[in-house]
């Protein structure tokens, strides 16, 4: 039972495009995030999501929108595309304040 | 918001030494230190964790130290073996939000055999 799952696992587009990335927690988790790992390994928040707030790190893009059908899910949008978004993307998820996160295995994107 | 530095960038240790890992962070409102490792081409697993009412914390081979006064903590990861090998980061909570986590830069572990 894999309790944060990620898809696509790896994802290559061209610049211009706009994709989407799915996270999914069975965790019961009440709060969920977005990180993007670049290729020195530095892990930046991007988003944290519970059903009662969005926060938004204020470094991010406005092309990068959260979207949150259900406290189970919380899907990555990425509008236009530019070659400085390839990176891994995680997904986690945690419960309450403070509480330890659980990561998704991970998005490999790849712009082009 | 809130600001860590984790040292060194990179370690290599022989097996069976012990390896140490410190980070320092700027908000002293900060109450929660988890460390994580990732292992090449993984995700990032939580190993062990610190909240600010104890100094120390300890789970066979690996401990955590906390000294708020000076808002520095440390990993202490000792016996090493092979598999030690990886990425690990230490967190403190982003100032205004709890929930979210500021990540250190990384240290890649290296234990020699």
């Amino acid at each position: 039972d894999t309790a944060v799952s990620q898809t696509p696992k790896y994802l290559v587009t061209q610049m211009g495009n706009d994709k989407s990335i799915k996270c999914e927690q069975n965790l019961g988790h009440d709060t969920m995030y977005w990180y993007k790992q670049d290729s020195k390994k530095f892990l930046k928040i991007m988003f944290s999501y519970n059903n009662k707030e969005l926060i938004i790190n204020e470094t991010v893009p406005n092309r990068f929108s959260p979207k949150s059908p259900d406290k189970a899910h919380l899907n990555l949008h990425i509008n236009s595309l530019e070659l400085g978004d390839s990176a891994v993307y995680f997904c986690a998820s945690s419960q309450g304040p403070s509480g330890g996160y659980t990561f998704g295995s991970g998005t490999r994107l790849t712009v082009v | 918001g809130e600001n860590v530095e984790q040292h060194p960038s990179t370690l290599s240790v022989q097996e069976g030494d012990s390896a140490v890992i410190k980070c320092t962070y700027s908000d002293s409102a900060s109450n929660y230190f988890p460390w994580y490792k990732q292992e090449l081409g993984k995700r990032p697993q939580l190993i062990i964790d610190i909240r600010s009412n104890v100094g120390e914390k300890k789970d066979q081979r690996i401990a955590v130290t906390l000294n708020k006064t000076a808002k520095h903590f440390s990993l202490h990861i000792t016996e090493t073996q092979p598999e030690d090998s990886a990425v690990y980061f230490c967190a403190a909570p982003h100032s205004g939000s709890a929930r979210q986590l500021t990540f250190g830069s990384g240290t890649q572990l290296t234990v020699l055999p």
